[in-house]
């Protein structure tokens, strides 16, 4: 089985810090994923990345940015949080077109 | 680009009805459908998927859903509800070969469940 975890169910941060939301998977899948989703938006892209140290902006990139150092992990930064960015947030992997999602971290941001 | 709409937010069935949720896909191309289901709180798990041949799939939990190319459609079906059936509910489009893209989804079906 897929395994995608997300080190954090709930977060609670300050306006203007800086934010880092982990993500890790177990099965040497090439592409991951950052969603936010937001009640009545459904699901939106942030960013993606296909290989180690390669990432692409998705539809809603601003205000964040990722780093993948390692294949397993792919992280989300908020370079400084603001309060329209308190969401749902989901990570997922893959290796072909099906997608495995972490549980979400929500997210507020104070 | 491609689109996705369920035009349902909401949906009421009595436990042991059957159930129908729709999903219209706007893409160019041959697409890859999927239907994904979010229990409260929780990360999203994979109903099942489409990306060719028999148009009815078959998936997890009894869910099945069929595609129909002249309709643009990939509707979720289920014979009877369970109360556990309860969650939101997503349709997703892929493209074909775009494995490293994002999928897109809709804005999701919100299923309740009456006793």
């Amino acid at each position: 089985d897929v395994k995608v975890t997300q080190s954090s169910r709930y977060l609670v941060k300050r306006t203007g810090e800086k934010v880092f939301l982990e993500c890790v998977q177990d099965m040497d899948h090439e592409n991951m994923f950052w969603y936010r989703q937001d009640p009545g938006l459904g699901l939106r892209l942030i960013y993606f990345s296909y290989d180690v140290k390669m990432k692409e902006k998705g539809d809603i990139p601003e205000g964040y940015s990722v780093s993948r150092e390692k294949k397993e992990r792919f992280s989300l930064i908020l370079e400084s949080a603001s309060t329209n960015q308190t969401s749902m947030y989901l990570c997922a992997s893959s290796w072909s077109e099906t997608q495995y999602f972490g549980p979400g971290t929500r997210l507020l941001v104070l | 680009a491609q689109s996705v709409t369920q035009p349902d937010i909401h949906i009421t069935v009595s436990e042991g009805a059957s159930l129908e949720l729709r999903c219209n896909y706007s893409y160019g191309a041959t697409p890859y459908l999927f239907w994904y289901v979010q229990s409260p709180g929780q990360g999203l798990q994979l109903l099942l998927k489409y990306f060719s041949g028999d148009t009815l799939v078959q998936g997890i939990k009894g869910f099945e859903a069929e595609f129909k190319r002249s309709q643009s459609s990939f509707n979720l079906r289920k014979p009877s509800v369970h109360w556990s059936d309860a969650a939101e509910y997503f349709c997703a489009v892929g493209a074909l070969g775009g494995g490293a893209d994002g999928l897109t989804f809709g804005k999701g079906t919100h299923l309740i469940i009456q006793p």
